[in-house]
């Protein structure tokens, strides 16, 4: 069955970094877009970028262009959120999902998520 | 920015009710809306994509409707593992936005 497993979050002070891992699984991981969704502790859901199956394109939320580079490895099946630098605005839980259908040049609809991990940005 | 507006924002239902949600794009986005579910510290669940297609494996007392800028989610018969909170998404330009969440309460 579809699997995916956020990793890496944890607290980090302002202007730190973290590297997040999605590992995926159970699915044909090369023929998905990755997107990495966030929701602040109390508040909505907030799309933050995505990868398309190949790698070939990116897109970002305009709070975090600049900060944070989304890169996948389709021979190891994982995604990586690379954040840096950190804000106190950044505190979330993130979530790893994969797109409804494949081959999608931008992406679709979230059909599959992770448990998410969670990202503290604290002084 | 496509702004996505849901109403309610909550709601009070019992067992066996229909509930309807609207949700409202800034402008159009042709079919591409999507309807989740989320249950306190679970990840969302996708319910209804392309305005109107179920889910594999999702319940059919779940339906969507609608298109362009106003959409529908719609709970035929309310059963108690229904209340949550339901969010709306446009998948039609970047950056994907969704509705602030309308959370649907035990009468």
């Amino acid at each position: 069955q579809v699997q995916l497993v956020e990793s890496g979050g944890g607290m980090v002070q302002p202007g730190g970094s973290l590297r997040l891992l999605c590992a995926a699984s159970g699915f044909a991981f090369n023929s998905y877009g990755i997107h990495w969704v966030r929701q602040a502790p109390g508040k909505g859901l907030e799309w933050v970028a995505f990868i398309r199956h190949d790698g070939g394109d990116e897109y970002y939320a305009e709070s975090v262009k600049g900060r944070f580079k989304i890169s996948r490895d389709n021979s190891r099946n994982t995604v990586h959120l690379q954040m840096d630098p950190l804000r106190l605005e950044d505190t979330a839980m993130y979530f790893c999902a994969k797109d409804h259908e494949t081959h999608e040049p931008k992406g679709d609809f979230f059909s599959s998520w992770g448990q998410g991990t969670l990202v503290t940005v604290s002084s | 920015d496509i702004q996505m507006t849901q109403s309610p924002s909550s709601v009070s239902a019992s067992v066996g009710d229909r509930v309807t949600i609207t949700c409202r794009a800034s402008q159009g986005v042709g079919n591409w809306l999507a309807w989740y579910q989320q249950k306190p510290r679970k990840a969302p669940k996708l319910l209804i994509y392309a305005a109107s297609s179920l889910q594999s494996g999702v319940p059919s007392r779940f339906s969507g409707s609608g298109s362009g800028t106003e959409f529908t989610l719609t709970i035929s018969s309310l059963q108690p593992e229904d209340f949550a909170t339901y969010y709306c998404q446009q998948a039609d330009i970047y950056p994907y936005t969704f509705g602030q969440g309308t959370k649907l309460e035990i009468k």
